[in-house]
């Protein structure tokens, strides 16, 4: 069964800085993977996909790569503000969707 | 994109009460739903697969007899948890597929019900 864990948990970063956040996998047998975002007591909303067969994914301050050979995910954030904190999810599609542990994460003004 | 919306978004029960919540899938038909389950600070973690004119396969752990699924047509499915007790209180999810399963497709996902079991 597919295992998806994210690294670190939490993270907490002062305005403006670049941060990595990190997915691993346990098996590489993927169709794609996810990465979403999810405020305080409220639904998911689609960051990122990328598909298995592509390397990353830019939208704005986001970019995401995949390493399919390796089971490894990052999501880079450019020039954090505020408005990011929240909780990022990434999750793979292999061919049920399994999401990772999560990162909570702080930009503090 | 496709839209997927769940009611209610939250419902407070006592316990022994059944409680049903609605997905629908308002741009598309959707053969296959999944309900996920989120307890307070923890990852979503995937109930069961609903599947029209079917039976729902549900994941290990899950009961299927308290979590009734009915995949009744091509734009809606159901989770009744029965009998609800406190424990059950969490966050469902659902989401639809937005392409032909396995073929690389994304995902959309409902708004969520918080479910509170007192």
């Amino acid at each position: 069964k597919q295992e998806v864990t994210q690294i670190p948990a939490a993270l907490s970063v002062p305005e403006g800085e670049n941060l990595v956040l990190n997915c691993s996998f346990t098996d590489s047998a993927i169709y794609n993977l996810q990465w979403f975002r999810q405020d305080p007591g409220k639904g998911l909303t689609s960051l990122l996909l990328i598909q298995s067969s592509q390397r990353e994914q830019t939208s704005g301050r986001l970019n995401a790569s995949l390493d399919k050979s390796s089971g490894r995910s990052t999501l880079y954030i450019a020039a954090s503000q505020p408005g990011d904190s929240a909780t990022y999810l990434c999750a793979v599609y292999s061919p049920l969707l399994y999401f990772g542990t999560g990162t909570s994460l702080t930009v503090i003004p | 994109g496709a839209v997927v919306s769940q009611h209610p978004s939250r419902v407070i029960c006592k316990s022994g009460t059944s409680v049903k919540i609605e997905c629908r899938s308002l741009d598309f038909q959707a053969t296959t739903m999944f309900w996920y389950r989120q307890f307070p600070k923890q990852s979503l973690m995937l109930m069961a697969t609903s599947n029209e004119g079917s039976k729902a396969t549900y994941e290990q752990g899950v009961e299927k007899d308290k979590f009734l699924i009915n995949h009744a047509s091509l734009t809606l499915s159901t989770l009744t948890v029965t009998s609800a007790h406190p424990e059950d209180s969490s966050f469902y999810i659902c989401s639809v597929p937005g392409g032909l399963a396995g073929g690389g497709d994304t995902q959309y996902f409902g708004p969520g019900t918080r479910l509170t079991v007192l």
